[in-house]
Protein backbone atom coordinates (compact mmCIF):
# COMPACT_ATOMS: atom_id res chain seq x y z
CA UNK A 1 0.00 0.00 0.00
CA UNK A 2 0.71 3.47 -0.16
CA UNK A 3 2.53 5.33 3.35
CA UNK A 4 3.70 8.30 3.96
CA UNK A 5 6.47 8.81 6.72
CA UNK A 6 8.18 12.30 7.76
CA UNK A 7 9.36 13.71 11.17
CA UNK A 8 7.87 14.00 14.42
CA UNK A 9 7.70 17.29 16.06
CA UNK A 10 7.52 19.86 17.30
CA UNK A 11 10.64 20.68 15.95
CA UNK A 12 11.01 24.04 17.25
CA UNK A 13 13.62 26.53 16.14
CA UNK A 14 14.88 30.61 16.51
CA UNK A 15 13.74 32.71 13.65
CA UNK A 16 16.65 32.79 10.39
CA UNK A 17 17.34 29.39 11.26
CA UNK A 18 17.54 26.80 8.32
CA UNK A 19 14.83 24.67 8.06
CA UNK A 20 14.64 20.90 6.75
CA UNK A 21 11.18 18.04 7.47
CA UNK A 22 11.89 14.91 6.10
CA UNK A 23 9.62 13.44 4.51
CA UNK A 24 9.86 9.85 2.84
CA UNK A 25 7.42 7.59 0.72
CA UNK A 26 6.02 4.19 -0.11
CA UNK A 27 3.78 3.77 -3.36
CA UNK A 28 1.84 1.42 -5.49
CA UNK A 29 2.42 3.39 -8.46
CA UNK A 30 4.15 6.84 -9.63
CA UNK A 31 2.67 9.45 -7.12
CA UNK A 32 2.42 12.76 -7.07
CA UNK A 33 3.95 14.64 -4.03
CA UNK A 34 2.51 17.19 -1.74
CA UNK A 35 3.60 19.33 1.05
CA UNK A 36 0.33 21.14 3.06
CA UNK A 37 0.26 23.38 5.60
CA UNK A 38 -2.18 23.99 8.52
CA UNK A 39 -1.58 27.52 10.11
CA UNK A 40 -3.54 28.20 14.10
CA UNK A 41 -6.81 27.93 13.62
CA UNK A 42 -7.22 27.45 9.68
CA UNK A 43 -7.57 24.87 7.60
CA UNK A 44 -5.23 22.51 5.95
CA UNK A 45 -3.53 24.59 2.82
CA UNK A 46 -1.57 23.18 -0.10
CA UNK A 47 2.38 24.53 0.28
CA UNK A 48 4.11 23.31 -3.01
CA UNK A 49 3.92 20.13 -4.55
CA UNK A 50 5.53 17.80 -7.96
CA UNK A 51 4.54 15.50 -9.82
CA UNK A 52 7.25 13.89 -11.63
CA UNK A 53 11.27 12.83 -10.77
CA UNK A 54 13.59 15.77 -9.92
CA UNK A 55 10.43 18.44 -10.26
CA UNK A 56 11.22 21.27 -7.07
CA UNK A 57 8.21 22.30 -5.52
CA UNK A 58 8.34 26.21 -4.23
CA UNK A 59 6.28 28.27 -2.49
CA UNK A 60 6.81 31.54 0.08
CA UNK A 61 10.04 30.44 0.26
CA UNK A 62 10.19 26.72 1.25
CA UNK A 63 11.18 24.29 -1.35
CA UNK A 64 11.07 20.21 -1.49
CA UNK A 65 12.37 18.72 -4.70
CA UNK A 66 10.76 15.08 -5.74
CA UNK A 67 13.73 12.28 -5.49
CA UNK A 68 12.32 8.79 -6.82
CA UNK A 69 15.94 6.90 -6.63
CA UNK A 70 15.83 7.65 -2.57
CA UNK A 71 11.57 7.90 -2.12
CA UNK A 72 11.95 10.98 -0.74
CA UNK A 73 10.25 14.75 -0.98
CA UNK A 74 12.11 16.72 2.09
CA UNK A 75 11.11 20.31 2.29
CA UNK A 76 13.57 22.84 3.23
CA UNK A 77 13.31 26.93 3.62
CA UNK A 78 16.47 28.76 4.00
CA UNK A 79 15.54 31.63 7.13
CA UNK A 80 12.13 30.79 9.22
CA UNK A 81 9.67 33.26 10.38
CA UNK A 82 7.65 33.69 13.06
CA UNK A 83 4.75 33.53 10.80
CA UNK A 84 5.69 29.74 9.79
CA UNK A 85 4.72 28.45 12.55
CA UNK A 86 2.14 25.58 11.89
CA UNK A 87 1.55 21.99 11.25
CA UNK A 88 3.66 20.83 7.79
CA UNK A 89 1.94 17.64 6.31
CA UNK A 90 3.29 15.63 3.39
CA UNK A 91 1.11 13.97 1.54
CA UNK A 92 1.00 11.91 -2.03
CA UNK A 93 -1.55 10.49 -4.48
CA UNK A 94 -1.83 8.56 -7.71
CA UNK A 95 -2.96 10.14 -10.26
CA UNK A 96 -5.29 7.59 -12.43
CA UNK A 97 -4.69 4.95 -9.45
CA UNK A 98 -8.30 4.29 -8.78
CA UNK A 99 -8.08 5.88 -5.45
CA UNK A 100 -7.60 9.46 -5.75
CA UNK A 101 -7.62 10.20 -2.19
CA UNK A 102 -4.36 11.53 -0.53
CA UNK A 103 -2.19 9.43 1.79
CA UNK A 104 -0.91 11.87 4.62
CA UNK A 105 2.38 11.23 6.93
CA UNK A 106 1.25 12.55 10.94
CA UNK A 107 2.53 15.96 10.40
CA UNK A 108 5.06 17.70 11.75
CA UNK A 109 4.41 20.80 14.56
CA UNK A 110 6.54 23.58 14.04
CA UNK A 111 7.44 26.07 16.34
CA UNK A 112 9.85 29.05 15.35
CA UNK A 113 10.87 31.36 18.32
CA UNK A 114 11.64 35.32 18.15
CA UNK B 1 -14.87 32.83 -4.84
CA UNK B 2 -15.89 30.97 -1.37
CA UNK B 3 -13.48 28.22 0.06
CA UNK B 4 -14.63 24.65 0.98
CA UNK B 5 -16.88 25.26 4.15
CA UNK B 6 -17.48 23.23 6.67
CA UNK B 7 -19.95 22.75 10.01
CA UNK B 8 -20.16 23.08 12.91
CA UNK B 9 -16.74 23.91 13.37
CA UNK B 10 -16.88 21.84 16.79
CA UNK B 11 -19.68 19.22 18.28
CA UNK B 12 -19.02 17.88 21.72
CA UNK B 13 -21.73 14.76 22.28
CA UNK B 14 -22.13 12.12 24.12
CA UNK B 15 -21.44 8.72 23.69
CA UNK B 16 -24.37 6.81 22.12
CA UNK B 17 -25.92 10.08 19.98
CA UNK B 18 -25.89 10.96 16.72
CA UNK B 19 -23.70 14.01 15.12
CA UNK B 20 -23.84 15.04 11.75
CA UNK B 21 -21.51 17.40 9.69
CA UNK B 22 -21.50 19.38 6.65
CA UNK B 23 -19.37 20.13 3.64
CA UNK B 24 -20.30 22.74 1.22
CA UNK B 25 -17.50 22.80 -1.70
CA UNK B 26 -16.24 24.42 -4.13
CA UNK B 27 -18.99 25.52 -6.84
CA UNK B 28 -18.48 23.53 -9.71
CA UNK B 29 -16.23 20.72 -8.32
CA UNK B 30 -17.44 17.52 -8.54
CA UNK B 31 -14.97 15.51 -6.27
CA UNK B 32 -15.28 15.85 -2.49
CA UNK B 33 -13.30 13.92 -0.01
CA UNK B 34 -13.48 13.57 3.45
CA UNK B 35 -10.94 12.41 6.14
CA UNK B 36 -10.23 12.04 9.58
CA UNK B 37 -7.36 12.89 11.80
CA UNK B 38 -7.70 11.39 15.42
CA UNK B 39 -5.37 13.12 17.97
CA UNK B 40 -1.88 12.51 16.89
CA UNK B 41 -1.91 10.15 13.55
CA UNK B 42 -2.23 10.73 10.44
CA UNK B 43 -5.11 12.42 8.30
CA UNK B 44 -6.94 9.49 6.84
CA UNK B 45 -9.28 8.86 3.59
CA UNK B 46 -12.62 8.47 4.44
CA UNK B 47 -13.99 8.64 1.14
CA UNK B 48 -14.77 9.78 -2.18
CA UNK B 49 -17.61 11.57 -3.84
CA UNK B 50 -17.54 11.97 -7.84
CA UNK B 51 -20.71 14.41 -7.96
CA UNK B 52 -23.33 12.22 -5.84
CA UNK B 53 -22.01 8.76 -6.82
CA UNK B 54 -19.46 7.15 -3.89
CA UNK B 55 -16.36 6.42 -6.14
CA UNK B 56 -14.23 5.07 -3.42
CA UNK B 57 -15.60 4.91 0.08
CA UNK B 58 -12.40 2.27 1.07
CA UNK B 59 -11.54 4.34 4.06
CA UNK B 60 -15.15 4.53 5.93
CA UNK B 61 -14.37 2.92 9.35
CA UNK B 62 -17.42 1.16 10.06
CA UNK B 63 -21.24 0.83 9.24
CA UNK B 64 -21.78 3.44 12.03
CA UNK B 65 -20.42 6.13 9.30
CA UNK B 66 -22.76 7.52 6.84
CA UNK B 67 -21.62 9.63 3.87
CA UNK B 68 -24.27 11.22 1.40
CA UNK B 69 -24.13 13.88 -1.24
CA UNK B 70 -27.65 13.87 -2.59
CA UNK B 71 -27.70 16.25 -5.55
CA UNK B 72 -23.99 16.40 -5.95
CA UNK B 73 -23.62 19.75 -3.83
CA UNK B 74 -22.75 19.62 -0.46
CA UNK B 75 -22.26 16.60 1.78
CA UNK B 76 -23.04 14.98 4.90
CA UNK B 77 -21.46 12.55 7.78
CA UNK B 78 -23.55 11.30 9.78
CA UNK B 79 -21.68 9.62 12.99
CA UNK B 80 -24.45 7.26 14.35
CA UNK B 81 -24.22 5.34 17.43
CA UNK B 82 -21.11 7.52 18.52
CA UNK B 83 -18.15 6.07 20.04
CA UNK B 84 -15.14 7.65 22.21
CA UNK B 85 -12.84 6.26 19.39
CA UNK B 86 -14.91 8.52 16.85
CA UNK B 87 -13.45 11.69 18.44
CA UNK B 88 -11.00 13.39 15.80
CA UNK B 89 -10.90 16.77 13.44
CA UNK B 90 -13.08 15.57 10.07
CA UNK B 91 -12.02 17.59 6.85
CA UNK B 92 -13.50 17.89 3.72
CA UNK B 93 -12.04 18.52 0.67
CA UNK B 94 -12.72 19.60 -3.11
CA UNK B 95 -11.40 19.71 -6.18
CA UNK B 96 -12.33 20.03 -10.13
CA UNK B 97 -10.49 17.08 -11.56
CA UNK B 98 -9.52 13.86 -9.35
CA UNK B 99 -6.02 13.50 -9.20
CA UNK B 100 -4.67 16.15 -11.31
CA UNK B 101 -6.08 19.71 -9.53
CA UNK B 102 -5.48 20.92 -6.27
CA UNK B 103 -7.75 19.55 -3.58
CA UNK B 104 -8.99 22.46 -1.42
CA UNK B 105 -9.41 21.89 1.70
CA UNK B 106 -11.96 23.33 4.46
CA UNK B 107 -10.74 24.25 8.22
CA UNK B 108 -12.03 21.10 10.01
CA UNK B 109 -14.76 19.92 12.39
CA UNK B 110 -13.30 18.87 16.03
CA UNK B 111 -15.95 16.47 16.98
CA UNK B 112 -15.33 15.01 20.97
CA UNK B 113 -17.00 12.28 21.95
CA UNK B 114 -17.43 12.30 25.84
Amino acid sequence: GNSVTQMEGPVTLSEEAFLTINCTYTATGYPSLFWYVQYPGEGLQLLLKATKADDKGSNKGFEATYRKETTSFHLEKGSVQVSDSAVYFCALSIPGGGADGLTFGKGTHLIIQP
Amino acid sequence: EAGVTQFPSHSVIEKGQTVTLRCDPISGHDNLYWYRRVMGKEIKFLLHFVKESKQDESGMPNNRFLAERTGGTYSTLKVQPAELEDSGVYFCASSQVAGRTEAFFGQGTRLTVV
